[in-house]
């Protein structure tokens, strides 16, 4: 089955430390991928997105993405975490159809002071 | 432009009773995603409408459970005879053209079934 899996449900990083979630897509067509962050009893936000073009792939609060074929990864990334970035975050394929997204695990990411 | 709107925010139901979720989507967008969250677990998609159709309802479950998406008016997701297991965050999302690769999501409606 076509899917999204995120390695580590909980991932826990120090405060200025780099932050890497990891995600690997199983397709068998070029995907379109997503990162999501959901902060407590709130909706989802879009991080970042890959459809085309670029394979590293920049985003809001400093975080950036970078999609690997040869992989079938799509891993988050962060220089340096900050407090504001412990969260819930998402990977999501975008499916053949266009119709859904199929949403992995979540990870949930813990910032250390 | 105000974003997803979900209402009611919480939802607490009695075994038995019906649930009604809505969905106002984005000004423009006709399309409109409802998914699901159960505790500690992603999002799974339920069903996928547009103006006055049903696109996409395979997530659904085949009883209980329906979705409608009128003319005029939110989007409406339907639970009759809610049982514990229904207990979720529903999130909804809206695109303005067909495919989900521009859908934002709304801040979801929490049921709580006691």
């Amino acid at each position: 089955a076509q899917s999204v899996t995120q390695l580590g449900s909980h991932v826990s990083v120090s405060e200025g430390a780099l932050v890497l979630l990891r995600c690997n897509y199983s397709s068998s067509v070029p995907p379109y991928l997503f990162w999501y962050v959901q902060y407590p009893n709130q909706g989802l936000q879009l991080l970042l997105k890959y459809t085309t073009g670029a394979t590293l792939v920049k985003g809001i609060n400093g975080f950036e993405a970078e999609f690997k074929k040869s992989e079938t990864s799509f891993h988050l990334t962060k220089p340096s975490a900050h407090m504001s970035d412990a969260a819930e975050y998402f990977c999501a394929w975008a499916g053949n159809t266009g119709n859904q997204f199929y949403f992995g695990t979540g990870t949930s990411l813990t910032v250390i002071p | 432009n105000a974003g997803v709107m979900q209402n009611p925010r919480h939802l607490v139901r009695r075994r038995g009773q019906e649930a009604r979720l809505r969905c106002s989507p984005m000004k423009g967008h006709s399309h409109v995603y409802w998914y699901r969250q159960l505790p500690e677990e992603g999002l799974k998609f339920m069903v996928y409408l547009q103006k006055e159709n049903i696109i996409d309802e395979s997530g659904m479950p085949k009883e209980r459970f329906s979705a409608e998406f009128p003319k005029e008016g939110p989007s409406i997701l339907r639970i009759q005879q809610v049982v514990r297991g229904d207990s979720a965050a529903y999130f909804c999302a809206s695109s303005q053209i067909a495919g989900n690769t521009e859908a934002f999501f709304g801040q979801g409606t929490r049921l709580t079934v006691v």
